[in-house]
């Protein structure tokens, strides 16, 4: 069974720019959340989506956003890029929804780096 | 103000040693996890649990509700447990959050 696949892996934006991060689910999984880690500020939950529909989100600007398509794969959206968005993005997926109350599976991340 | 906070932040251990890893956290939770990522990012989810205690292999994860607290332990530590170990809390109440510790980096030297 394959699992949670993000691309593109690495990419380098300059402020201003905008980026687009992809994330397709395990297969049946219909939860996506996605995390942000800095060496600064670890972990940060971003948001979750299910069924289509952003059901939390984290404390981060209106400037980060997302959403689910159909076949639950989940894009999420930087736009005017900051250098402080230079960050390890991750997305995972899980079953049911409720991203803590479930076991998750992590993708490798995209890693940006904003110049 | 962290609502998760894990100790040690280091910690290098001989193989073979037992470890202990704790988390603990200051408000009510539903869930807990445990997660490692090793160098290059991958996250792998380790347990996740609401009470009590879960075994897999040679890690062993418990945790305390009352007390607010957990641990993993590793038993007959190997140099691949190398890693950093992540301990996040699921906050029902205040709108699905999820909260990370800061991690504890884990060298295990051969």
């Amino acid at each position: 069974k394959a699992g949670v696949t993000q691309t593109p892996r690495y990419l380098i934006k300059t402020r201003g720019q905008q980026v687009t991060l992809s994330c397709s689910p395990i297969s049946g999984h219909r939860s996506v959340s996605w995390y942000q880690q800095t060496p600064g500020q670890g972990l940060q939950f971003l948001f979750e989506y299910f069924s289509e529909t952003q059901r939390n989100k984290g404390n981060f600007p209106g400037r980060f956003s997302g959403r689910q398509f159909s076949n639950s794969r989940s894009e999420m959206n930087v736009s005017t890029l900051e250098l402080g968005d230079s960050a390890l993005y991750l997305c995972a997926s899980s079953f049911q929804q409720g991203s803590g109350a479930n076991v998750l599976t992590f993708g490798a991340g995209s890693r940006l780096t904003v110049l | 103000k962290n609502e998760v906070e894990q100790s040690p932040q280091n910690l290098t251990a001989q193989e073979g040693e037992f470890i202990t890893i704790n988390c603990s956290y200051s408000v009510g939770i539903s869930a807990l996890h445990w997660l490692q990522q090793h160098p290059g990012g991958g996250i792998v989810s380790l347990f996740m649990l609401s009470s009590g205690k879960k075994k897999h292999g040679r890690l062993i994860a418990t945790i305390n509700i009352q007390e607010k607290h957990s641990s993993l332990h590793i038993t007959a530590s190997h140099p691949r447990d190398s890693a950093v170990y992540i301990c996040a809390v699921f906050l029902p109440n205040t709108g699905n959050q999820f909260y990370f510790g800061t991690g504890t980096s884990l060298t295990v030297i051969p």
